[in-house]
């Protein structure tokens, strides 16, 4: 069956270290999402990407980034961590154009920068 | 800007009684909104949307944009209707959603 998936689950790292939070989907979707959800935050959107090449900043984009070099993957960067960008971290897909279709979250990476 | 605001972090229930989780949205255009649910050690998922004018789990869900409103209904709560649920915004023909801060519904038996 066709999946997102996201790895790792579970990290701890220490402020100022880089970190990639991986995301691959299988079901050939053009459009790929980043969001970090937060308590009395919800969720929010770090970046996202509707195609190879393509990459856009969300609204909480700031010592975040991605690339998108192939169609199934969209990973994350924290370039040097912060103890504020601890959070659960979500990725989702969608297929493009026309209405704004069903996103499919992956189970979300549990961050913590201490 | 697109902003999309749930004004309960918390609603409490017991079973049978009805439930009804607000959202309220402040934008511009003509927009397209959704209700996603995450239920305990499950994913984020779409529970309903506007356009679909369907009923999911027996939940439904009215656009109002004279309230700018998109309220989640259900008449008679279960207990596995307790989670996370989050109200979320498009804009027309676009793909990102924006996402109020979420209730947390919890029915009680």
């Amino acid at each position: 069956d066709a999946e997102i998936t996201q790895s790792p689950r579970h990290k701890i790292t220490e402020t100022g270290r880089q970190v990639t939070l991986a995301c691959h989907q299988t079901w050939n979707h053009n459009n790929m999402f980043w969001y970090r959800q937060d308590l009395g935050h919800g969720l929010r959107l770090i970046h996202y990407s509707y195609g190879v090449q393509d990459t856009n900043k969300g609204e909480v984009s700031d010592g975040y980034s991605v690339s998108r070099s192939n169609t199934e993957d969209l990973p994350l960067t924290l370039e040097s961590a912060a103890s504020s960008q601890t959070s659960v971290y979500f990725c989702a897909s969608s297929e493009s154009k026309g209405a704004a279709g069903e996103l499919f979250f992956g189970e979300g990476s549990r961050l913590t920068v201490l | 800007a697109q902003r999309v605001t749930q004004p309960e972090k918390l609603l409490s229930v017991f079973k049978g009684a009805p439930v009804e989780l607000k959202c309220n949205y402040s934008y511009s255009g003509s927009p397209e909104l959704f209700w996603y649910v995450q239920y305990s050690r499950q994913r984020l998922q779409l529970l309903l949307r506007h356009i679909s004018r369907e009923s999911i789990k027996g939940f439904t869900a009215d656009l109002n944009k004279g309230e700018t409103s998109f309220h989640l209904k259900k008449p008679f709560a279960q207990e596995e209707d307790s989670a996370m649920y989050y109200c979320a915004l498009s804009h027309t023909g676009f793909q990102k959603l924006v996402f109020g801060t979420g209730t947390r519904l919890l029915v009680s038996p």
